[in-house]
C-alpha cells in the first residue's frame, strides 16, 4: 500500500513569491493534516481538510491557505512568502477525523525562502 | 496553554545500552498520548499511542508508559541499535474533533558504535 506522499521534495523561493505544495492521502483516508516544522522546533499544526471541507486551522496568518480534492489529494498555498516561512512542511493523513485516528506522514517538502 | 516539554534534548548512547526519554504535559482535555520517531528530513512514523486507561504499550524494543495523573509519559528504548538514531517526538490529542495534535519539540537520540 502505498504511503502519504508529497511534492516537490524541495522548493526555493523568494520573499513575496507564492508556494504550492502537494499533498496525496493514503488509498482511503479521507483527512488531511498540514504541518510547519521550522528548524529546531516542534511541528506546528496549520490545518485540516476533511471531505473536501476545511475543518480546523492553526495559529497561522491567513496567507497559509489551501484546499482540498474530491479525490482527497490536498495542497498548501503560502502567499507572500517570508523569510521565516522557511521549514519542512509535513503532510499527515488519517481516515476521519477522530481523536484516536492515527495520523501518517509524508516525507515532507523543505522550502527554502531567500 | 496546551503544552507538551521533553527531556532530554538530546541524548549520546553507545549501541546495546539502554535509554529512557521523559514528556510532560499540560493538555486538557486529554484523549490520547503517542510518540513517534522522526528520521532527519524525513516524515515522523508511529510507535505507540496510548489513551487514558493503558499504563504500558510495546512495540518491538520500544516500551512507552503513561501516568495520567502526573500527567507524565516515558519512552524506554532496549538494547539501542544504530538505526535508533532519530528524533523523538511525543504527541498529545487533547481530544477535540480535528485532532488538533500538539507536539512536543523532540528528543535527538545518537546511538554509536
Amino acid at each position: 500500500e502505498a504511503g502519504v506522499t508529497q511534492s516537490p521534495t524541495h522548493l526555493i523561493k523568494t520573499r513575496g513569491q507564492q508556494a504550492t505544495l502537494r499533498c496525496s492521502p493514503i488509498s482511503g483516508h479521507t483527512s488531511v493534516y498540514w504541518y510547519q516544522q521550522a528548524l529546531g522546533l516542534g511541528l506546528q499544526f496549520l490545518l485540516w481538510y476533511d471531505e473536501g471541507e476545511e475543518r480546523n486551522r492553526g495559529n497561522f496568518p491567513p496567507r497559509f491557505s489551501g484546499r482540498q480534492f474530491p479525490n482527497y489529494s490536498s495542497e498548501l498555498n503560502v502567499n507572500a512568502l517570508e523569510l521565516e516561512d522557511s521549514a519542512l512542511y509535513l503532510c499527515a493523513s488519517s481516515w476521519g477525523g477522530g481523536s484516536y485516528n492515527e495520523q501518517f506522514f509524508g516525507p515532507g517538502t523543505r522550502l527554502t525562502v531567500l | 496553554k496546551n503544552q507538551v516539554e521533553q527531556s532530554p534534548q538530546s541524548l549520546i548512547i553507545l549501541e546495546g545500552k539502554n535509554c529512557t526519554l521523559q514528556c510532560n504535559y499540560t493538555v486538557s482535555p486529554f484523549s490520547n498520548l503517542r510518540w513517534y520517531k522522526q528520521d532527519t528530513g524525513r516524515g515522523p512514523v508511529s510507535l505507540t499511542i496510548m489513551t487514558f486507561s493503558e499504563n504500558t504499550k510495546s512495540n518491538g524494543r520500544y516500551t512507552a508508559t503513561l501516568d495520567a495523573d502526573t500527567k507524565q509519559s516515558s519512552l524506554h528504548i532496549t538494547a539501542s541499535q544504530l538505526s535508533d538514531s532519530a528524533s523523538y517526538i511525543c504527541v498529545v490529542s487533547p481530544g477535540e474533533y480535528g485532532n488538533k495534535l500538539v507536539f512536543g519539540a523532540g528528543t535527538i537520540l545518537r546511538v554509536k558504535s
